[in-house]
């Protein structure tokens, strides 16, 4: 089955540093989506990507989709202590009933 | 902002008993979903739900579980008999399905406890 695979599993900065989570699709996706959740919260969308090569920016966030549309990334430029969290990556492929294909996460601290 | 909300947030029950996880999706949206994630582990899909039955399943999604919509407003999965390994956060999520605007919207989840 499709899997989605999300690196690094932690990273520790220091507030003012930058962060970069890299997630990979074993298949060829329609859409990616990427998801930041707080300790003890829900999932909470940020953002979709759909055309390959897409970038687009959120503030000081940063969501890239591959060429091939199976990896994309999210970049979060000099970090807060409010970007705090997991954040997951969410792959679909096309036919799929929209179901979500979630990578492991990424779990960001930022030391203040 | 409309908002999907899950009941009760916590439930706790003894190995063995039948539970059932109550969502209710934002109004207009047509797709329902069941994800459960097992503490510090990844968001895991369940199953999906369209027109009144079940679009697709997981693996996870054994007899055990069953989800239904009995009223039009309500979305509900059911675990017959929990087991120990049932112990996780539940997720509901909808989606309205508009062309390609397809962004989940989860509920607060409700954290299950198996003892």
């Amino acid at each position: 089955g499709q899997q989605v695979m999300q690196i690094p599993q932690y990273q520790h900065v220091q507030e003012g540093e930058d962060f970069t989570t890299y997630c990979n699709s074993s298949t060829t996706l329609s859409n990616i989506q990427w998801y930041k959740q707080r300790p003890g919260g829900h999932p909470v969308f940020l953002i979709q990507l759909v055309k390959s090569g897409e970038v687009k920016k959120q503030k000081r966030l940063t969501f890239q989709f591959g060429e091939a549309k199976k990896n994309s990334s999210l970049h979060i430029t000099a970090t807060q202590t409010t970007d705090v969290g997991t954040y997951f990556c969410a792959g679909r492929r096309g036919g799929s009933n929209y179901k979500l294909t979630f990578g492991k996460g990424t779990l960001l601290t930022v030391n203040p | 902002e409309p908002e999907v909300t899950q009941t009760p947030s916590h439930q706790v029950t003894q190995m063995g008993q039948e539970v059932i996880l109550r969502c209710v999706p934002i109004s207009n949206h047509l797709y329902f979903y069941w994800y459960r994630q097992i503490l510090g582990q990844k968001v895991e899909f369940l199953v999906s739900f369209y027109n009144n039955e079940i679009s697709e399943k997981s693996e996870i999604f054994d007899d055990q579980f069953s989800v239904e919509r009995p009223d039009g407003s309500n979305f509900t999965l059911k675990i017959r008999s929990t087991k120990l390994e049932d112990s996780a956060m539940y997720f509901c999520a909808s989606i309205r399905r508009d062309r390609a605007l397809d962004t989940q919207y989860f509920g607060p989840g409700t954290r299950l406890t198996v003892l």
